[in-house]
């Protein structure tokens, strides 16, 4: 089993709905849980945490599921620039920087 | 956040050669990284660049084929050794500023 584990997609949605994924994580000690967007041939970027008690940011919700050991990322009102990969990264439980990356989810949103 | 740049940003080589990728932060960070992403492959951190010590490698990397300098608090470099094709991949310096870590444009390496 992957340490992090996304759907690889492509999830292709019209533009203004509403689309979420998940991704689940192995290690039950990670503390510390982000979504990066990374945009085709561009570097990783931070989108947003993910707080234990979900967070949301404009048209962005995180929420982290401890129990089951995953954590989702909303997106309301798609825009033509949320299409990007969605990584989702995990600490690796004893260090708050060394990060486990998943695969990422790509998301193409259509006109 | 963190302005970063590496050098260069892509390059063709030759199997058997060696290449060096820089990466210049715009102020001091504690931390940096080296990470590979292969296509369609998530990022591997490949070492921890440490300033004044060795790299810390991550299982699966080695110091002979991946030596690392950190000689100041924005500079560090990731030297390719011997490459083959399997090298091919993209390389990105990160560093660690407040909790996030930001990434540099990356450098994409083919081996021939």
């Amino acid at each position: 089993r992957k340490e992090v584990e996304q759907d690889p997609g492509p999830f292709n949605v019209p533009e203004g709905a509403t689309v979420a994924f998940n991704c689940t994580y192995s290690n039950s000690a990670s503390q510390s849980f982000f979504w990066y967007r990374q945009d085709c041939r561009k570097e990783p970027k931070l989108l947003m945490s993910v707080y234990s008690s979900g967070n949301e940011d404009g048209r962005f919700t995180a929420q982290l599921n401890r129990a089951s050991q995953y954590i989702s990322l909303l997106i309301r009102d798609s825009k033509l620039s949320d299409s990007a990969t969605y990584l989702c990264v995990v600490n690796k439980g004893e260090s708050n920087y060394q990060l486990i990356w998943g695969a990422g989810t790509k998301l193409i949103i259509k006109p | 956040s963190a302005v970063i740049s590496q050098k260069p940003s892509r390059d063709i080589c030759q199997r058997g050669t060696s290449l060096t990728i820089q990466c210049q932060v715009d102020s001091q960070v504690t931390m940096m990284f080296w990470y590979r992403q292969q296509p369609g492959q998530s990022l591997t951190l490949i070492a921890t660049a440490n300033q004044g010590s060795e790299a810390t490698y991550e299982s699966g990397f080695v110091i002979d084929k991946f030596p690392i300098s950190r000689p100041n608090l924005t500079f560090s470099t990731l030297t390719v050794s011997n490459m083959s094709p399997e090298d091919s991949s993209i390389y990105l310096c990160s560093v660690l500023r407040t909790d996030t870590q930001y990434f540099g444009p990356g450098t994409r390496l083919t081996v021939l």
